[in-house]
C-alpha cells in the first residue's frame, strides 16, 4: 500500500484558506486518493476523493499534480468548526490495495 | 436512514470479562470494518468483511473475533478483555463508486478495561 506522509499539525485563523498536503511517493497507477475529516469523539467523515488533476465539491477541493506523488486538500475560508483531524488515504479496491489504513493525520486548529 | 449504528456507546469491563460490540448498517453496503483508535492516534483496522460470509484480519486482530451475521450486521467480540484493549472502537461500512471506495463510520464505542 502507498505510504502517506502528512504534517502532524497546522494552525490557521478563521476566514483563511488552508492547504494540507499529503505525500504518497509510491502511489500505483490505479490508486485513488481519499480524504477524511474527524472531529473529537466522532468517527471520520468522507470529505473528497480523486484520481488526478482537480476535484471540487461543496466543502473542499483536491489538487493532484501530474505525477500524483502528492495531493493537497484545500479548505476555503475556514471557520472554527473546521478544527479537526484530516486523514489522507491511498489505495485501490480492485487491485487489493484498499485505502483502509489511517495514519496519524493532520491536526488542524482554527483560531478566531 | 440511520447509517451505521453501534451499540453500546460506552462500556466498562473488568480484565478477563467478555463482551460483544454490535454494528449495523442500513445502506446495503457489502463491506464492513472494525477499527480501534487510541487517544491521540490514528485508526487501526482490526478486522473487515468484504462481503457477507467472509472476514479478514486487519492490522491488529489479536484478542478479537468477528461475526458477519448478515449483510447488515458485523459484530466484534472480546473474549477476555485486557487493559490494552481500552480504546474507542469504530465500525464502518463502505460504498464503491466510480471514484473509489468511501467509508461511512458509526459514532463509536468507548471501552474501558480495568
Amino acid at each position: 500500500l502507498a505510504k502517506t506522509t502528512q504534517p502532524i499539525s497546522m494552525d490557521s485563523y478563521e476566514g483563511q484558506e488552508v492547504n494540507i498536503t499529503c505525500s504518497h511517493n509510491n502511489i500505483a497507477t490505479n490508486d485513488y486518493i481519499t480524504w477524511y475529516q474527524q472531529f473529537p469523539s466522532q468517527g471520520p467523515r468522507f470529505i473528497i476523493q480523486g484520481y488526478k488533476t482537480k476535484v471540487t465539491n461543496e466543502v473542499a477541493s483536491l489538487f493532484i499534480p501530474a505525477d500524483r506523488k502528492s495531493s493537497t486538500l484545500s479548505l476555503p475560508r475556514v471557520s472554527l468548526s473546521d478544527t479537526a483531524v484530516y486523514y489522507c488515504l491511498v489505495g485501490d479496491m480492485d487491485t487489493g490495495r484498499r485505502a483502509l489504513t489511517f495514519g496519524s493525520g493532520t491536526r488542524l486548529q482554527v483560531q478566531p | 436512514n440511520a447509517g451505521v449504528t453501534q451499540t453500546p456507546k460506552f462500556q466498562v469491563l473488568k480484565t478477563g470479562q467478555s463482551m460483544t460490540l454490535q454494528c449495523a448498517q442500513d445502506m446495503n453496503h457489502n463491506s464492513m470494518y472494525w477499527y480501534r483508535q487510541d487517544p491521540g492516534m490514528g485508526l487501526r483496522l482490526i478486522y473487515y468483511s468484504a462481503s457477507e460470509g467472509t472476514t479478514d484480519k486487519g492490522e491488529v486482530p489479536n484478542g478479537y473475533n468477528v461475526s458477519r451475521l448478515n449483510k447488515r450486521e458485523f459484530s466484534l467480540r472480546l473474549e477476555s478483555a485486557a487493559p490494552s484493549q481500552t480504546s474507542v472502537y469504530f465500525c464502518a461500512s463502505s460504498e464503491v463508486g466510480q471514484g473509489g471506495e468511501k467509508l461511512f463510520f458509526g459514532s463509536g464505542t468507548q471501552l474501558s478495561v480495568l
